[in-house]
């Protein structure tokens, strides 16, 4: 059974700073892995999607890396701002026959970005 | 584009209770999906469908049941609402381009249901 674990669970950080989020998954055999951002209250927005094929997606000041073998993902925040703060969460689509369509959630990170 | 939209955001439900949680898209998507979330735990996968009149079980499909009659709409049906069915339900679709192995696009979520079984 596929199970997806970030850590830390929270990090606050000074503004300005860069940082990484990660995460583990038990099951190699994936299709591609996503990362969310989660504000309170609100529902789940796509930040980067990596196909198992890719190593790595950038999207302004984030960089998502996978490395399907070992199981991990990191998610690289640049010079980090206030409006970062969320839980960030990574998701992975699995490869096995009956769970094609399943993403398994890892519980998130809580991100604090003081000014 | 409105994008997933959820109806209602909050709901109070006695114990026995039945009601429906409602989900629409415009997007055109073939895939949409029915996850809850309870405090401090990842999202689970209760229902989804890859086009329309297609469903099927995910992995906390116990108490729920779903029907999938357009694209657009994918509503979740509460029988007998019981207080483990607190939770916040999220929906969400994706345009899975049906290519070899499954080379799925991103999923798109809904607001949520925050839904209070007492």
């Amino acid at each position: 059974k596929q199970e997806v674990t970030q850590i830390p669970a929270a990090l606050s950080v000074p503004e300005g700073e860069n940082l990484v989020l990660n995460c583990s998954f038990t099951d190699s055999a994936i299709y591609n892995l996503q990362w969310f951002r989660q504000d309170p209250g609100k529902g789940l927005t796509s930040l980067l999607l990596i196909q198992s094929s890719q190593r790595e997606q950038t999207s302004g000041r984030l960089n998502a890396s996978l490395d399907k073998s070992s199981g991990r993902s990191t998610l690289y925040i640049a010079a980090s701002q206030p409006g970062d703060s969320a839980t960030y969460l990574c998701a992975v689509r699995e490869a096995s026959g009956g769970s094609n369509y399943k993403l398994t959630f890892g519980k998130g990170t809580l991100l604090t970005v003081n000014p | 584009n409105a994008g997933v939209t959820q109806t209602p955001k909050f709901r109070i439900l006695k114990i026995g209770q039945s009601m429906t949680l409602q989900c629409t898209q415009d997007m055109n998507h073939n895939y949409m999906y029915w996850y809850r979330q309870d405090p401090g735990m990842g999202l689970k996968l209760i229902y989804y469908s890859v086009g329309a009149g297609i469903t099927d079980k995910g992995e906390v499909p116990n108490g729920y049941n779903v029907s999938r009659s357009t694209t657009e709409d994918f509503p979740l049906r509460l029988e007998l609402a019981a207080p483990s069915q607190t939770s916040v339900y999220f929906c969400a679709s994706s345009h899975d381009s049906g290519r070899a192995f499954f080379d799925a696009d991103t999923q798109y979520f809904g607001p949520g249901t925050r839904l209070t079984v007492l």
